[in-house]
């Protein structure tokens, strides 16, 4: 039982470049979340997902796009990256809503040259 | 909007000694769940413990328990017993039951010193 998976766990772009974070989870959880964190502002949503072919924006959704086509993959694209895009990307599930413990994978340092 | 505040950007702690971190947030739902969680240096977050606003009883997790003051909106971890393991950012966080959102607060790093 791997949890909550990601992949790569470190990725240096170049600005404009694009790139997929993989998550992946073994618990049958329907909800997904993707976040970033930043030096001293903690954690932010991107986007989540209630369950299979959902996804919804979150706090700062603006230059990310989502998709979940199997309930155990969530992934993340960055089309076009830019240096503020700079951040450590966390993957969490969930069995049900945002109220219910969040699992987190180990994370993806991004880093936007 | 949901706001989390954790005043104590630092604290340390001797081993085997207790601290208290504290959390005060801001909602206007009458029903929400406050957590805590750990993130150790390996980056991987980890639930501490978690706190149903409903409950009058303080959420306890062996060393850890909360100390949930509902009318003055305040969520503080209290650690026993303090050990090496312990050191790491500590996150609090807020979900309200009927929004789509876990808000975090910015945490606090937590040294223990031998």
């Amino acid at each position: 039982n791997a949890g909550v998976t990601q992949t790569p766990k470190f990725r240096v772009l170049k600005t404009g470049q694009s790139m997929t974070l993989l998550c992946a989870q073994d618990m049958n959880h329907e909800y997904m979340y993707w976040y970033r964190q930043d030096p001293g502002m903690g954690l932010r949503l991107i986007h989540y997902s209630v369950g299979e072919g959902t996804t919804a924006k979150g706090e700062v959704p603006d230059g990310y796009n989502v998709s979940r086509l199997k309930k155990q993959n969530f992934l993340l694209g960055l089309e076009s990256a830019a240096p503020s895009q700079t951040s450590v990307y966390f993957c969490a599930s969930s069995l049900w809503d945002f109220r219910d413990t969040q699992y987190f994978g180990p994370g993806t340092r991004l880093t936007v040259l | 909007a949901q706001t989390v505040t954790q005043s104590q950007p630092e604290m340390s702690v001797q081993e085997a000694e207790t601290v208290t971190l504290s959390c005060t947030y801001d909602t206007s739902e009458s029903d929400y769940y406050l957590f805590w969680y750990k993130q150790p240096p390996s980056r991987q977050m980890i639930l501490v413990i978690r706190q149903e606003a409903y409950k009058q009883q303080n959420a306890t997790e062996n060393r850890f328990s909360v100390n949930f003051q509902k009318a003055a909106k305040s969520f503080s971890l209290k650690i026993s017993d303090s050990q090496l393991g312990d050191a790491a950012m500590y996150f609090c966080a807020h979900s309200g039951a009927g929004s789509y959102q876990l808000t975090f607060g910015k945490g606090t790093k937590l040294s223990v010193i031998p």
